[in-house]
């Protein structure tokens, strides 16, 4: 069954720490991954998205993932963590036949 | 451009009955989706609209139903409603729905008792 794993409930995270949210995925074929970023009391936002090309790319806030296809992973990151990044983040992978999966979300708590 | 738009944004039900939520996408966008938000479950994916036709589906069963009309507006209808349907109805709309962000609206609170 196709799958997206979002290992951990929460990171925590002092402001100014480059902080990593992790994403790996069990989807056949060559999918297309996302991350999606949930404040409270408002809908998901759309950080960035992997199609083709560059493993690295670069998305919203100064957002930025890393796509490893021997891994099937999808991880986020950024250099230096704020407190307003403080949020629930979901990653999600579109497959072949364009169907949308979404991962649990991890809770990003950024401390000052 | 005005978001993307639901109503209600919150909705109380009692078990048996039936439920109809709204969503009105960006405008110029064609493709609408619907998903599940529950704190165990995450969001799962219920289905897809474009043009007016069902292109793509989930996995839940067929008291969930949906519909989009011609100005790509979509509703979402659940029937004998059960407790377990209490969640987040999230809609989202994009350009084709292929391989495009989506952009999400605030979602539909859904408490069934």
């Amino acid at each position: 069954a196709q799958s997206v794993a979002q290992p951990e409930d929460q990171v925590n995270v002092a402001e100014g720490n480059p902080l990593t949210v992790k994403c790996t995925y069990s989807v056949s074929g060559n999918p297309y991954l996302f991350w999606y970023v949930q404040y409270p009391n408002r809908g998901l936002q759309f950080l960035l998205k992997y199609i083709t090309g560059d493993n690295l790319v670069k998305g919203s806030y100064g957002f930025e993932a890393e796509f490893n296809k021997s891994q099937t992973s999808f991880h986020l990151k950024k250099p230096s963590a704020l407190v307003s990044d403080s949020a629930l983040y979901f990653c999600a992978v579109e497959d072949n036949f364009n169907k949308f999966y979404f991962g649990s979300g991890t809770k990003l708590n950024v401390k000052p | 451009k005005a978001g993307v738009t639901q109503t209600p944004r919150y909705l109380i039900k009692t078990r048996g009955q039936q439920v109809t939520l709204s969503c009105s996408p960006i405008s110029g966008h064609r493709s609408v989706s619907w998903y599940q938000q529950t704190p165990g479950q995450g969001l799962q994916f219920l289905f897809e609209y474009f043009s007016e036709t069902q292109r793509n589906k989930g996995n839940f069963p067929g008291r969930f139903s949906g519909r989009q009309f011609s100005n790509s507006r979509s509703e979402m209808n659940v029937s004998t409603l059960e407790l377990g349907d209490s969640a987040l109805y999230l809609c989202a709309s994009s350009l084709t729905g292929y391989y495009n962000e989506q952009f999400f609206g605030p979602g539909t609170r859904l408490t069934v008792l």
